[in-house]
């Protein structure tokens, strides 16, 4: 089993329609949660940081974490067809370096 | 601009042959990583850095070797013995453990030919 699971999807959408994503895990220990996207070909770009549980908004992006569910989110209102991307989530535990990754979305959002 | 810059974009290997993908960044984060990424498998992690001189093997670093002789370089060579090495390679960097994200480089893609 691995320790982060991600829906590769493809995941297609209406423009304006809301996006979610998630990834669940295993090891009850992570403690920083990431979410980046990451646009053919290129780097992963951070989108959201988050620290434990609780939720995040940021502009058209939400981040929630449920660390009793071992299950984190990322909502994107108002998809545009630029937010087409593959979103990678991402989680560390305190005082470790190594960051966990799961495998990535591929979201398609149709004009 | 700070970031982290890695060159080439695009890199083609012959069979046998050592190339050194270079990854440098002016951020001044202690740690480096370097990360695979093929299609369909998500970022696996070959090694990774916290402090210069000092470095640890990830969970695919067979066929690959580092250095970190300074804090803003961490280079990474795809060696002969790496039989499969056609791929993406990303580079991030991060400040610390506690309470910090990581940051990307724009990759590079490497092809054997």
């Amino acid at each position: 089993q691995k320790e982060v699971e991600q829906d590769p999807g493809p995941l297609s959408v209406p423009e304006g329609a809301i996006v979610s994503l998630n990834c669940t895990y295993s090891n009850s220990a992570f403690q920083y949660f990431m979410w980046y996207r990451q646009y053919s070909r290129k780097g992963p770009e951070l989108l959201m940081y988050t620290y434990s549980s609780g939720n995040k908004e940021d502009g058209r992006f939400t981040a929630q974490v449920d660390k009793s569910s071992k299950y984190i989110s990322l909502f994107i209102r108002d998809s545009q067809p630029s937010d087409s991307a593959t979103y990678l989530c991402a989680m560390s535990r305190s005082n470790d370096y190594k960051l966990s990754f799961g495998a990535g979305t591929t979201v398609t959002v149709r004009a | 601009d700070g970031g982290i810059t890695q060159s080439p974009k695009y890199l083609f290997r012959k069979e046998g042959q050592n190339v050194t993908l270079s990854c440098e960044q002016n951020l001044n984060h202690d740690a480096m990583y370097w990360y695979r990424q093929d299609p369909g498998q998500g970022l696996r992690l070959i090694y990774y850095s916290q402090i210069v001189n000092d470095f640890q093997k990830g969970d695919i670093a067979e066929g690959y070797s580092v250095s970190r002789e300074k804090k803003e370089s961490f280079p990474l060579t795809v060696t002969s013995a790496q039989k499969n090495p056609t791929a993406f390679y990303l580079c991030a960097s991060r400040p610390g453990t506690v309470n910090t994200e990581a940051f990307f480089g724009q990759g590079t893609r490497l092809t054997v030919v």
